[in-house]
This record gives structure tokens, C-alpha cells and sequence, in this order.
């Protein structure tokens, strides 16, 4: 059965430095691969969007590669801040009529000042 | 900016009674969806909605599941008869592509918990 895998302890970094979050996945071919930002209590909120044709994406201080051979996709965020602290989750799609995306767990990462 | 709004906040309800959810989509959006969120887990699909039928549907969206849109900006989840498991936080979505190349737009979510 697909499986998708995020960094399953969470990710603890200083102010200013680069947090890269990991996203694999098996069993699966998607079309897109989607980054969402989770606060507690919170809905999902979307970052960035990366096509299977597409090697690299960035957005301000965010970029998502995506490595079809691998099957991994890594997120950075560069000069992080403590207000970056919260869960991502990764997403993925086949691009199929019904846009099902199907969630990662997350990975929880706390920007320490 | 818009925002897909969901209520209520919070709902409690006892086993074997009826609940709807309700969202009011972004209105320029033609695309639907519901999820959930066990306390812990992954967000899980339920529902995809699209000119007033459902696009596709996961295997834990069975008979007691239905969904609607009964008028031009509501769009309702209605679970007939509740079960403990149904214990989660559901979240309704919203986007204006349907095959996963437009990103969804996220509600914040009713808490549903069920006695």
C-alpha cells in the first residue's frame, strides 16, 4: 500500500539557520507534490506546489525540490525564525479527476531563539 | 484575502445521533472537499465535490456519510448515525482546480466528539 514518510521526530534549530524537512513516499506515482503549514487547532495552510516534471521550486525564503527517482521531496526554509515553528505536512496527488491529496504525518519543527 | 469558514467551531454530540457540518467555500471556487483529523494522525480524505456530485470518495466516507450543497455557498457534511470513532477534527476545503495541479484552501476546522 502507498506509504509517505516525514521526519517522524521533530526538527529543533536555531534562529537563522536552514531547517530541510524530508518527505519519501512509496508505493505511489504523483503528478504534484504540495507543502502545507499546520498550527495547533488549526486548518492546513499551502505553501508551495511542485510538478513531477519540476527538479526545484522556491517561494521568498521557502524551496521544495522533488526527486521522482528518489521519491523524495526536501523543504528548506532559510534564516528560519521562531514564528516558522509549527507542523508541515507534505501532500501528494496523481493528478487524477477528484484531486485527492494524501497527507504525510508531518514533522514539527521549533525555531529556538 | 478570502477564507473558507467552517461551524461550528466545535460540536458534541451523543452516539447514534445525527450531526451536520457546515462551510461556506471560497465563492469563486467550483471545487469541494472534506477531511479529517483523528487527534494525532495524519489529515485523512474523505470527499471530493464538483457540480454537485461527488467526484470521488474514500473508503471511510460510507452510507452514514453524505454531503451536500444545497444552495450557492453552503456546502454541508452530514453523518446520520455517529459512532465514537467518529471523534476527529473535519476540515473542509476548497480550490479552484480538480486534479491536484491548484492548491486547497483549508477551513479551521469543526471538532466533532462524540459521547
Amino acid at each position: 500500500s502507498q506509504k509517505i514518510e516525514q521526519n517522524s521526530e521533530a526538527l529543533n534549530i536555531q534562529e537563522g539557520k536552514t531547517a530541510t524537512l524530508t518527505c519519501n513516499y512509496t508505493n505511489y506515482s504523483p503528478a504534484y507534490l504540495q507543502w502545507y503549514r499546520q498550527d495547533p487547532g488549526r486548518g492546513p495552510v499551502f505553501l508551495l506546489l511542485i510538478r513531477e516534471n519540476e527538479k526545484e521550486k522556491r517561494k521568498e525564503r521557502l524551496k521544495v525540490t522533488f526527486d521522482t527517482t528518489l521519491k523524495q521531496s526536501l523543504f528548506h526554509i532559510t534564516a528560519s525564525q521562531p514564528a516558522d515553528s509549527a507542523t508541515y505536512l507534505c501532500a501528494l496527488s496523481r493528478g487524477e479527476y477528484g484531486n485527492k491529496l494524501v497527507f504525510g504525518a508531518g514533522t514539527i519543527l521549533r525555531v529556538k531563539s | 484575502e478570502p477564507e473558507v469558514t467552517q461551524t461550528p467551531s466545535h460540536q458534541v454530540t451523543q452516539m447514534g445521533q445525527e450531526v451536520i457540518l457546515r462551510c461556506v467555500p471560497i465563492s469563486n471556487h467550483l471545487y469541494f472537499y472534506w477531511y479529517r483529523q483523528i487527534l494525532g494522525q495524519k489529515v485523512e480524505f474523505l470527499v471530493s465535490f464538483y457540480n454537485n456530485e461527488i467526484s470521488e470518495k474514500s473508503e471511510i466516507f460510507d452510507d452514514q456519510f453524505s454531503v451536500e450543497r444545497p444552495d450557492g455557498s453552503n456546502f454541508t457534511l452530514k453523518i446520520r448515525s455517529t459512532k465514537l470513532e467518529d471523534s476527529a477534527m473535519y476540515f473542509c476545503a476548497s480550490s479552484t482546480g480538480t486534479h491536484g495541479n491548484q492548491p486547497q484552501h483549508f477551513g479551521d476546522g469543526t471538532r466533532l466528539s462524540i459521547l
